[in-house]
């Protein structure tokens, strides 16, 4: 069972450039979401989905795109990374219960 | 004020002893409580959800005070694989599942 995939685990960008991270789940979970956690900042939202073809906004959703066009697949674009979006991002998914299942993290470093 | 809110620690404390963190929230509308846990460099994974009249899951203890608006965890006869940050979660009747910053927590042999 592979649960939740996030790739890549490690990731450096130079300011101004632009990378999707992918998620992928083989749960059949109807939702999926993004955080990102900051020393001192917790696990923030960045967005989430319902469902395939539905996308909402979480806390933190500025400079990051996403789209649901799978069940399966969450991707999370950076379209002009900037030093404040090194972080760890987690990807996540769950059924009705609220019980979220995590990736293992991908760490961006921005320069 | 923040929605969900944790004393970060550290708390350092001996094998064996028992050990409590609390977890306050400011929605008193809050339908449901988790707690989590996440070692160092890898993912939170769900240590236990948090009922209304509380719940047990071997020496892991969660209680839910809505009076209060607060969550806890006890952990007792700690031991060393107990070592790990906690964080508490929240959903505030939305989609959206809020953490706190979590909780420090390291057993001392």
């Amino acid at each position: 069972n592979a649960g939740v995939t996030q790739t890549p685990k490690f990731q450096v960008l130079k300011t101004g450039q632009s990378m999707t991270l992918q998620c992928a789940q083989d749960m059949n979970h109807e939702y999926m979401s993004w955080y990102r956690q900051d020393p001192g900042m917790g696990l923030r939202l960045i967005h989430y989905s319902v469902g395939a073809g539905i996308t909402d906004q979480g806390e933190v959703p500025n400079g990051y795109n996403v789209s649901r066009s799978t069940t399966e697949d969450f991707p999370l674009r950076l379209l002009s990374a900037a030093p404040s979006q090194t972080s760890v991002y987690f990807c996540a998914s769950r059924t009705g219960a609220n019980v979220l299942t995590f990736g293992a993290g991908s760490r961006l470093t921005v320069l | 004020r923040k929605e969900v809110e944790q004393d970060p620690g550290p708390f350092n404390v001996p094998e064996g002893a028992t050990v409590a963190f609390n977890c306050t929230y400011s929605n008193s509308a809050s339908q449901s409580f988790f707690w989590y846990r996440q070692d160092c460099r890898k993912e939170p994974k769900l240590l236990m959800s948090v009922y209304s009249s509380g719940n047990e899951d071997g020496r892991f203890t969660a209680q839910l005070n809505r009076a209060s608006q607060y969550i806890s965890l006890l952990i007792r006869d700690s031991k060393l694989s107990d070592s790990a940050t906690y964080l508490c979660a929240v959903n505030f009747g939305n989609e959206k599942l809020t953490f706190g910053t979590g909780t420090r927590l390291t057993i001392i042999p």
